[in-house]
């Protein structure tokens, strides 16, 4: 197991909902990175946080932000909810300084809007 | 053009064969390239990083060409465990993974 945890595990909004997902890293890593992974489709990058500030950003629209803590713990927050948010949101762990910059995926939360 | 490709598969093969998948990369500043393994419903995991000097992990072969863009992930005697989705993945600047739709590995007893 990588040593990166999420919550919820599941979950299921409306239409015009806001979500909250967690992320905690593996011991000893400094970056969090979020993906969306659509169903038959690779992981889409959404953002990372390198110590605290956002350090890289996909194509994802402003409501979708998100927070690290003093821990490296990380939160993805995703504001009015649309259909099309329906996926598996995966976090990935990483220490920045490496520069091969391996990224260790958490289980995932699968996200089902209705 | 997509920034990975891959060719989607599925690959159905029986045990014990040699199979071969390939990608493609458009940006020529990628620095890092791996292939990701991921069960159905899983997340993503790493199966190897890719060196231009070609790596190999048991019977697994990964090899790089810069010039071509071109990346490749050899599987060697199959075995049924290896069925799984195979993700090829190429980092650019250090924080983002950039990864192709995956190619589907079926293996058959």
């Amino acid at each position: 197991e990588t040593g990166v945890t999420q919550s919820p595990t599941h979950l299921i909004k409306t239409r015009g909902q806001q979500v909250t997902l967690r992320c905690s890293s593996q011991s000893g890593h400094n970056t969090v990175s979020w993906y969306q992974q659509a169903l038959g489709q690779g992981p889409q990058f959404i953002f990372q946080y390198y110590r605290e500030e956002e350090n890289g950003r996909g194509n994802f629209p402003p409501r979708f932000s998100g927070l690290q803590f003093p821990n490296y713990s990380s939160e993805l927050n995703v504001n009015a909810l649309e259909l099309d948010d329906s996926a598996l949101y995966l976090c990935a762990s990483s220490l920045l300084a490496d520069s091969y910059n391996e990224q260790f995926f958490g289980p995932g939360t699968r996200l089902t809007v209705l | 053009r997509k920034e990975v490709e891959q060719d989607p598969g599925p690959f159905n093969v029986p045990e014990g064969a040699t199979v071969a998948f390939n990608c493609t990369y458009s940006n020529s500043a990628s620095q890092s390239f791996f292939w990701y393994r991921q069960d159905c419903r899983k997340e993503p995991k790493l199966l190897m990083s890719v060196y231009s000097s070609g790596n190999e992990d048991g019977r697994f072969t990964a090899q790089l060409n810069r010039a071509s863009q071109y990346i490749s992930l050899l599987i060697r005697d199959s075995k049924l465990s290896d069925s799984a989705t195979y993700l090829c993945v190429v980092n650019q600047a250090g924080t983002a993974l950039i990864f192709g739709k995956g190619t589907t590995l079926s293996v058959s007893s």
